[in-house]
């Protein structure tokens, strides 16, 4: 069964410096991975979506995909103290409506 | 944007008592989902819909039922509630925008507790 977790737990950057977040896992026939920002209390937002080795870009978030390395990461450029919240990585296999969530990692913006 | 409207938003529930969610979306999404989010475990898939009439099982349906009477609603239904299906549940919709990828569109989230 697909494994999927997520590094580092929790992360602290100052705004406006880098944030990357990983996501690891097992099955490398997946082909569908997705990253999900939640603020507390509230639902799932989906930042960004990517289907083939390489980068995909989405804003201020973009994702790299290494499926070799079953590692997928996201990097949020300049972020603020609003992009404060739990981020979420999914992976199913196309065609395969059955998602695997990481456990997340909660990220802290300071001004 | 679609919308996914989950109720209630908080419940508490009484153990062996019966407990219902419920989910409606507005959008004429084919695909439905539930989930439960629990520290250290992401969010889990129970239950799943196709479409009307249909339901699926998830990786931890034991203790779940589903129901899906019409293309907008998808209950999950607790028979005998245990006080470890205390928990955050989330309901998802989903759109195909090409045959390789889906889009989930959630709800805010079910605080369940039950004592």
């Amino acid at each position: 069964q697909q494994k999927v977790q997520q590094s580092p737990e929790s992360l602290t950057v100052s705004e406006g410096a880098m944030a990357s977040l990983n996501c690891t896992f097992s099955d490398g026939t997946s082909d569908n991975f997705r990253w999900y920002r939640q603020h507390s209390g509230k639902g799932l937002e989906m930042l960004v979506s990517i289907f083939s080795d390489g980068e995909k870009e989405e804003g201020r978030f973009t994702a790299h995909l290494n499926r070799a390395s079953l590692h997928v990461s996201l990097h949020i450029r300049e972020p603020q103290p609003s992009d404060s919240a739990v981020y979420l990585c999914a992976v199913s296999m196309k065609g395969n409506y059955k998602y695997v969530f990481g456990a997340g990692t909660r990220l802290k913006v300071i001004a | 944007e679609a919308a996914v409207t989950q109720s209630p938003r908080n419940k508490v529930a009484v153990t062996g008592g019966k407990v219902t969610l419920s989910c409606n979306q507005t959008n004429n999404h084919n695909n439905m989902y539930w989930y439960r989010q629990d520290t250290g475990h992401g969010l889990r898939l129970i239950h799943y819909s196709y479409g009307a009439g249909s339901t699926e099982k998830g990786d931890i349906p034991d203790g779940y039922k589903a129901s899906r009477p019409s293309q907008e609603n998808f209950s999950l239904i607790l028979e005998l509630a245990t006080p470890s299906q205390t928990s955050v549940y989330f309901c998802a919709s989903g759109v195909i925008r090409d045959i390789s990828n889906e889009r989930l569109f959630f709800g805010h989230g079910t605080k369940l507790s039950v004592l």
